[in-house]
């Protein structure tokens, strides 16, 4: 069966440190990998995706995120956090069989940065 | 250029009722995905219409239906309400291109009593 997991449901991070955020998949097809972050009372916005080529992908934010196949993770990092970084963050993937872009998503993490 | 719109922002119905969300899609953006949120957990995919045609669905009942009109503008329909139904409904646009990048909404939050 298709899944994302998200193993960490709450962070906490002091302003400045770095954050990293988990993502395993498990997915029959290829899979096409992405990031989104959600404030309260706002939408989705994508940080960053991977589809092919360099594992380790750039994004908005001074995010980034690394790719690994053989532990079918994605995992998104920052070197130092703002506090503007408070927010949800959702791991989405999306199979290259699936020719209008069906996203399946994780549960979520809830991202808290202290002072 | 525009983003998304929804509207309502929030909505709120008793058991049994009927419900119609809207969204405006992105200028040039001619697909429209619809996901439900419920609280705690990650959005879920209802439908996708392209061309004004459902496209895919999720794993949803017949009771969620869509519409998309020519303009790329679309509806989502939900009969008989349930309290389950007490979630965020995200509307996503994007190219036909499957691969590219959803542009989200920023929700209708509707509150089944």
């Amino acid at each position: 069966a298709q899944s994302v997991t998200q193993p960490d449901i709450h962070i906490t991070v002091s302003e400045g440190a770095s954050l990293e955020l988990r993502c395993n998949y498990s997915y029959g097809a290829t899979p096409y990998l992405f990031w989104y972050v959600q404030s309260p009372g706002q939408g989705l916005q994508l940080l960053l995706k991977y589809f092919s080529g360099d594992t380790l992908v750039q994004g908005i934010k001074g995010f980034e995120a690394e790719f690994k196949r053989s532990q079918s993770s994605f995992n998104l990092r920052k070197p130092s956090v703002h506090w503007s970084d408070a927010a949800e963050y959702f791991c989405a993937v999306g199979a290259a069989t699936d020719s209008w872009g069906k996203l399946q998503f994780g549960a979520g993490t809830q991202v808290v940065v202290t002072p | 250029e525009t983003g998304v719109t929804q509207s309502p922002t929030h909505l709120i119905k008793t058991r049994g009722q009927q419900v119609t969300l809207r969204c405006s899609s992105q200028s040039g953006h001619n697909t429209v995905s619809w996901y439900q949120q419920a609280l705690g957990q990650g959005p879920q995919f209802i439908f996708q219409y392209y061309r004004e045609e459902e496209n895919g669905r999720g794993n949803f009942p017949p009771r969620f239906s869509g519409l998309q009109f020519p303009n790329y503008s679309s509806e989502l329909n939900v009969n008989a309400l349930e309290l389950d139904d007490s979630a965020l409904y995200l509307c996503a646009s994007s190219l036909t291109d499957g691969l590219s990048e959803q542009f989200f909404g920023p929700g209708t939050r509707l509150t089944v009593l």
